[in-house]
């Protein structure tokens, strides 16, 4: 198994640019979340889904919109970049009895 | 939402002295607590973890202790070797969603 695997790696973007991030999960996950992490502070939850087709938003989602059209994808989108978007993001997945979160790698996104 | 907070931000240890690291959160309705580690450019990891029936729990050098009632718990690392050098979280678990405290810098100095 994979685990959470998170596409692309690093990227960096021009303000105003837009871009998606693709985070995939093998385990059969129900749960999936996107967070951003910045210097001195912990992770941030941006988006979550408790299932196909669901998404609800969490403590900073202005800015960004996700989809999760298959159990297994959560996409992140950036419409229009801009600099304080800088960051770390991190997906993760969790199943539907354990409450034990698996993060994916990490993107390290730079925003000029 | 859930307010956490986490102390200290920083820890310098002697290679095999315990340390401590405390979180208090808000939420009443909070009911699994478990504590991440993170190794520079890595991601997170659980390291262990307590349901809200449970007071206390041990993996080898590490356990976590709770106390509902004032809403906090912490993590206990004794016997703390130079691997154990990380950033650590607490993320107590309400509704579907965890809430990440600001981190833990932990230093064991050989």
């Amino acid at each position: 198994n994979a685990g959470v695997t998170q596409t692309p790696k690093f990227r960096v973007l021009k303000t105003g640019q837009s871009m998606t991030l693709l985070c995939a999960q093998d385990m059969n996950h129900e749960y999936m979340y996107w967070y951003r992490q910045d210097p001195g502070m912990g992770l941030r939850l941006i988006h979550y889904s408790v299932g196909e087709g669901t998404t609800a938003k969490g403590e900073v989602p202005d800015g960004y919109n996700v989809s999760r059209l298959k159990k297994q994808n959560f996409l992140l989108g950036l419409e229009s970049a801009a600099p304080s978007q800088t960051s770390v993001y991190f997906c993760a997945s969790r199943g539907g009895i354990g409450y034990e979160q698996y993060f994916g790698p990490g993107t390290r996104l730079t925003v000029t | 939402g859930e307010n956490v907070e986490q102390h200290p931000s920083t820890l310098s240890v002697q290679e095999g002295d315990s340390a401590v690291i405390k979180c208090t959160y808000s939420d009443s309705a909070s009911n699994y607590f478990p504590w991440y580690k993170q190794e520079l450019g890595k991601r997170p990891q659980l390291i262990i973890d307590i349901r809200s029936n449970v007071g206390e729990k041990k993996d080898q050098r590490i356990a976590v202790t709770l106390n509902k009632t004032a809403k906090h718990f912490s993590l206990h690392i004794t016997e703390t070797q130079p691997e154990d050098s990380a950033v650590y979280f607490c993320a107590p678990k309400s509704d579907y969603k965890l809430s990440f405290g600001a981190g833990t810098t932990v230093t064991v100095r050989a």
